[in-house]
């Protein structure tokens, strides 16, 4: 049973550059969301996908946006880039977007910004 | 606004011994809470999921607490290990708007170190 997996492990840009950030969810899940989570940190809640639509998003501007395919997976796109997006990105998934449904994440992203 | 906070911001223990780690959020009005573990450069492996309508979730020595209306959970470890030692986060879903059914709100870890 496939946990949740994302794409690539590590990234390093430039500044005003841009990115996409990959993430497939565990076998069975059709709900994705994604968080930042900055060195020593807590993860913050970016957005989160059902449906192939945008359904809930947090405090990050519009340079964050993202897109759910058919099959459920999730791409993460960064336009750009600033030193502070340096951060490891976090993807999540659930079956549906019932509250008391929990949340399987996968290793991450690690972003670095030059 | 949700907030959490979580005390004490790292931690340090013989094994063998028994510790709790504490969070603390600002709106009660909350769906569930969930205590979850982050190895170094790894992601999130959730531990337990506590819901509004119960006290405590139990799993091996582990054991949670939840005090909806004091806006307060515990994390109970007993007869701790070397292997325990990771970054214990808590993450609560909801608030009194209504609005974020779908969103974690995270505090910002408990650094544990087990010594053998």
């Amino acid at each position: 049973d496939a946990g949740v997996t994302q794409s690539p492990t590590h990234l390093i840009k430039t500044r005003g550059q841009q990115v996409t950030l990959r993430c497939s969810p565990k076998s069975g899940h059709d709900t994705v969301s994604w968080y930042q989570q900055a060195l020593g940190q807590g993860p913050q809640f970016i957005f989160q996908y059902y449906e192939e639509e945008e359904r809930q998003r947090g405090n990050f501007p519009d340079r964050f946006s993202g897109h759910q395919f058919p099959n459920y997976s999730s791409e993460l796109n960064v336009n750009a880039l600033l030193l502070g997006d340096s951060a490891l990105y976090l993807c999540a998934s659930s079956w549906g977007t019932g509250i008391n449904q929990p949340q399987h994440f996968g290793d991450g992203t690690r972003l670095s910004i030059l | 606004k949700q907030e959490v906070t979580q005390i004490p911001a790292a931690l340090s223990v013989p094994e063998g011994e028994n510790l709790v780690l504490n969070c603390s959020f600002t709106d009660s009005a909350i769906y569930n809470l969930q205590w979850f573990r982050q190895d170094p450069g790894k992601g999130l492996t959730s531990l337990l999921l506590i819901q509004s309508s119960q006290r405590e979730q139990t799993s091996g020595r582990l054991n949670a607490s939840l005090d909806k209306s004091s806006g307060r959970s515990t994390l109970y470890i007993a007869a701790s290990q070397p292997g325990d030692s990771a970054t214990y986060l808590c993450a609560v879903k909801g608030d009194a708007g209504g609005t974020s059914y779908g969103k974690l709100t995270f505090g910002q870890g408990t650094i544990l170190t087990v010594h053998p």
